[in-house]
């Protein structure tokens, strides 16, 4: 069971345009939310996160946008540029026996055209 | 600057035998995780630990054990190798759960 859903597993974008990545969730419980870029053969590094209790918060060119009662959250890039083509993965942050554990989802991959 | 190390960028290893993947964080976070990345899987969570000695499981243990013998370690075990744990095992160590997690650069394991 996903509880961390990316639906587009790629996306194609002019350099200079505007990047949508989008992502679903299911847990209403999950109260802080990230998204991190993954270029093959390296790890993930963190870009920006986002709270529960905002529905906005931006980072430079990197805007995350949270919609709690349609439990979707997506990452706006603008003016795209080529370095950022990688794999995005969203997560969520969830509360697991006492503690928390990151649940990831599948992935989109970005390709910023020149 | 903060560092998520993974002992090995790249393994090959044979069906059966037991593999350590080990990491090492220099944050003093309480919590580490191991995952792995395969095509079209995403990031898939193993285990997870919170405290020294303490573990969780987390989606897809089987297969795997692991060891926090000092905080700043979290080792990764496969029991007996198999062809289908050939992936991309990435480690990871947070503060809390309202800050981001720190990924080390990640270990291709590869199972022949």
């Amino acid at each position: 069971d996903q509880q961390v859903k990316q639906n587009s597993p790629s996306l194609s974008v002019q350099e200079g345009r505007i990047s949508i990545l989008n992502c679903d969730y299911t847990n209403s419980m999950f109260d802080y939310f990230l998204w991190y870029k993954k270029y093959p053969a390296e790890g993930p590094t963190f870009l920006i996160s986002i709270s529960s209790i905002k529905d906005k918060n931006e980072d430079g060119r990197f805007t995350v946008f949270l919609n709690k009662s349609a439990k979707h959250l997506s990452l706006h890039i603008v003016p795209s540029q080529p370095g950022d083509s990688a794999v995005y993965f969203c997560a969520a942050s969830a509360w697991h026996s006492g503690t928390y554990k990151y649940i990831f989802g599948t992935g989109t991959r970005l390709k910023v055209l020149a | 600057d903060v560092k998520v190390t993974q002992s090995s960028r790249y393994l090959v290893k044979r069906t059966g035998e037991k593999v350590f993947l080990e990491c090492v964080q220099d944050m003093d976070h309480e919590n580490m995780f191991w995952y792995r990345q395969d095509p079209g899987l995403g990031l898939r969570l193993i285990y997870f630990s919170y405290d020294v000695k303490m573990k969780e499981k987390g989606d897809i243990p089987e297969g795997y054990s692991v060891s926090r013998e000092k905080k700043e370690r979290f080792s990764l075990i496969l029991e007996s190798a198999s062809t289908n744990q050939t992936s991309m095992y990435l480690c990871a160590s947070s503060l809390d759960g309202n800050t981001e997690a720190f990924f080390g650069q990640g270990t291709r394991l590869t199972v022949v």
